[in-house]
């Protein structure tokens, strides 16, 4: 199968740790695509990525969220400092730019912050 | 930011039965598109539409976006158990915003 993967597909913390997430898009996929859903909403748009380079941040990435593409190929988020309000399914998402269809979502991975 | 607002929240019929959920924004959709998601998993596109007053068909599914393109509606016809699942319609750009979404149970 080479849809989106994500690993892991769960993970249970404790307030305060530090979490890390990482998402292998579709090989041929130069956007990358990161967001949150919690229990009974849509999911929310985080970050992007085109190749390597980070081109947009939602103003609900605060400063404990990071995240990166080093090689253009997978991408990882990181939560630092971790809060039970960071609780949500985090969903990675692939596409190719200048094709403006269908985005390609991972099976998510849900935080629970205890 | 375009805000979408979906109805009903929740749904529950019986196999067989037909259902209409609704999509509605607050500005005009450059397009709009229909994901389905099942729990524990991410959603999976049904279809977009780009035309005012445009219908498209899947099946069982009818997608009709408003003459404006400032709604939408999902019908299924004959519902069945394997319909069940959260849908989401979503404001299509270089990132996606999504509705609540509206829950669908069919029970057998």
């Amino acid at each position: 199968d080479t849809g989106v993967s994500q690993d892991p597909r769960h993970k249970i913390t404790k307030r305060g740790q530090n979490v890390t997430f990482r998402c292998d898009p579709i090989s041929e996929h130069n956007r990358l695509y990161w967001y949150r859903q919690t229990l009974g909403q849509g999911p929310e748009f985080l970050t992007y990525f085109q190749n390597e380079a980070q081109l947009e941040k939602s103003r609900l990435l605060s400063d404990r969220f990071s995240a990166e593409r080093p090689k253009g190929s997978f991408s990882t988020l990181e939560i630092q400092r971790t809060e039970q309000g960071d609780s949500a399914m985090y969903l990675c998402a692939s596409r190719i730019s200048g094709e403006d269809d269908e985005q390609f979502f991972g099976p998510g991975t849900r935080l629970t912050v205890l | 930011t375009q805000l979408l607002e979906q109805s009903p929240q929740f749904l529950s019929i019986q196999e067989g039965e037909n259902l209409t959920v609704y999509c509605n924004s607050s500005s005009v959709f450059s397009s709009l598109q229909w994901y389905r998601q099942e729990p524990g998993e991410g959603p999976v596109l049904l279809v977009t539409v780009v035309t005012g007053g445009e219908v498209k068909k899947l099946k069982r599914l009818t997608f009709q976006f408003g003459d404006a393109r400032k709604d939408s509606s999902l019908h299924i016809t004959a519902a069945q158990p394997g319909d069940t699942g959260l849908y989401l319609c979503a404001s299509n750009d270089y990132k996606l915003s999504f509705g609540a979404g509206t829950t669908v149970t069919v029970r057998a």
